[in-house]
């Protein structure tokens, strides 16, 4: 079965070092997207990208990046952690931009102490 | 700006009682219109979605929902709740705008279902 996996689950940093949250789907969807969920304010848009080579900020991308060097993978990375990014991040797929579902990964749970 | 808007940040509700959970979005646009569910320490999954026709949508776990395009709303309802169905629900929306799909979540409704 078609699947959409986070790694690592839960990761704890330290402030000002460099974070990578990797996001891998099977569904061969082209769109894929980076949120971030805490508590009071839902789900938030940090990133998403359209297609290979295909990168988009969303409403709270600074101090992070996303690249995307193939289909399956968006990984994502805190340049310099903050505490400020402590926060359960999710990664989305969609087969299309409109009328289609985002499927979700299990999401990672990253402090930054 | 287009937004979506779940008043109730939490809705408590005795098991085997029925429940809606409000959803109001806000466009001048037509939208595509979804909701999902999120278990604890779980990513979220799709509970129904209304693209077009027939205005009564019917979702998994016994859930509907009904789009009203003069109130700009897409309740979720369910009969007769479970204590399974005790998680977040987010409410979303897809709109073009500005020459792309914009997808937007509202910030979630907690169903606490009680024994």
């Amino acid at each position: 079965d078609a699947e959409i996996t986070q790694s690592p689950r839960h990761k704890i940093t330290e402030t000002g070092r460099q974070v990578t949250l990797a996001c891998h789907q099977t569904w061969n969807h082209n769109n894929m997207f980076w949120y971030r969920q805490d508590l009071g304010h839902g789900l938030r848009l940090i990133h998403y990208s359209y297609g290979v080579q295909d990168t988009n900020k969303g409403e709270v991308s600074d101090g992070y990046s996303v690249s995307r060097s193939n289909t399956e993978d968006l990984p994502l990375t805190l340049e310099s952690a903050a505490s400020s990014q402590t926060s359960v991040y999710f990664c989305a797929s969609a087969l299309t931009r409109d009328r289609q579902e985002q499927y979700f990964g299990p999401g990672t749970r990253l402090t930054v102490t | 700006a287009q937004s979506v808007t779940q008043l109730d940040s939490q809705v408590p509700v005795f098991e085997e009682a029925p429940v809606e959970l409000r959803c109001n979005y806000s466009s001048s646009v037509s939208v595509y219109l979804f909701w999902y569910v999120q278990y604890p320490n779980q990513g979220l999954q799709l509970l129904l979605k209304y693209l077009s026709g027939s205005t009564l949508v019917k979702g998994i776990n016994g859930f509907e929902a009904e789009f009203n395009k003069s109130q700009t709303s897409f309740h979720l309802r369910k009969p007769s709740v479970h204590i399974s169905d005790t998680a977040e629900y987010f409410c979303a929306v897809s709109v073009f705008t500005s020459g792309t799909y914009k997808y937007i979540f509202g910030t979630g409704t907690r169903l606490k279902v009680l024994a």
